[in-house]
């Protein structure tokens, strides 16, 4: 079974606004990280944000805030105010004890941002 | 700081011959682990270290790969002999132990089998 599921192939966005990149998840362990990874035309993989399964506050980082909604299993990225930068590929992906570390990607979006 | 560093970027060589990819991970990561990425497969493990042990090579496509970490602060992946389908950005990352570590990953290399 999947562990990360990103519904959305592609999206576009309009320069300055804001875009929500849906993930969810799918763990039996109580305690869990979610990660967000950007991969840009160039081709690296930055790491943007991080969720703790117990962090009662969804994180923030810069331009980057993750929806996370634990009972739904969901870890959606938005992204506020979006710059032509900001096109690229987003991944998803969580690590888990049971897992040993290893990270589980999903299948990742593209945005590309429209000026 | 020093991030993962990945030798080298970019590797054009012909199909039969000997492929080595290097790895400096970040000083201090206990795991490092070796990835492959293709448009049809996407992101694939191939490889994880856990203190410089192999953990699992169950993603290791065949026995032509194999992969090394001969102490902290270096692995290599090898392919031997290469093939054209081995064509792929193969992606180094390092991390602490804990479900609230991210991996870091180098810039990768990019390798073409002709």
């Amino acid at each position: 079974a999947q562990k990360i599921t990103q519904t959305q192939p592609g999206m576009f966005v309009q320069e300055k606004e804001a875009v929500t990149l849906d993930c969810t998840y799918d763990t039996s362990d109580p305690s869990y990280g979610l990660f967000w990874y950007k991969q840009p035309s160039s081709g690296e993989m930055i790491f943007l944000i991080y969720q703790g399964s117990y962090d009662q506050q969804n994180a923030t980082e810069g331009r980057y805030s993750l929806n996370f909604q634990k009972a739904r299993k969901s870890a959606n990225l938005v992204i506020s105010a979006s710059q032509l930068g900001d096109s690229a590929m987003y991944f998803c992906a969580m690590r888990e004890i049971s897992n040993d570390y290893k990270l589980s990607f999903g299948a990742g979006t593209t945005v590309t941002v429209r000026a | 700081d020093a991030g993962v560093i990945q030798s080298p970027r970019h590797e054009v060589t012909e199909m039969g011959q000997e492929v080595t990819l290097r790895c400096k991970p970040i000083s201090g990561h206990d795991y490092l682990f070796w990835y492959r990425q293709t448009m049809m497969r996407g992101l694939e493990l191939l490889i994880y270290f856990n203190n410089n042990v192999p953990i699992d090579d169950s993603g290791m496509p065949e026995d032509r790969f194999s992969a090394k970490m001969p102490n902290a602060s270096f692995s290599t992946l090898k392919i031997q002999p290469s093939e054209p389908r081995d064509s792929a950005v193969y992606f180094c990352a390092s991390s602490f132990r804990g479900q609230d570590q991210p991996q870091h990953f180098g810039d990768g290399t990019r390798l073409s089998i002709l």
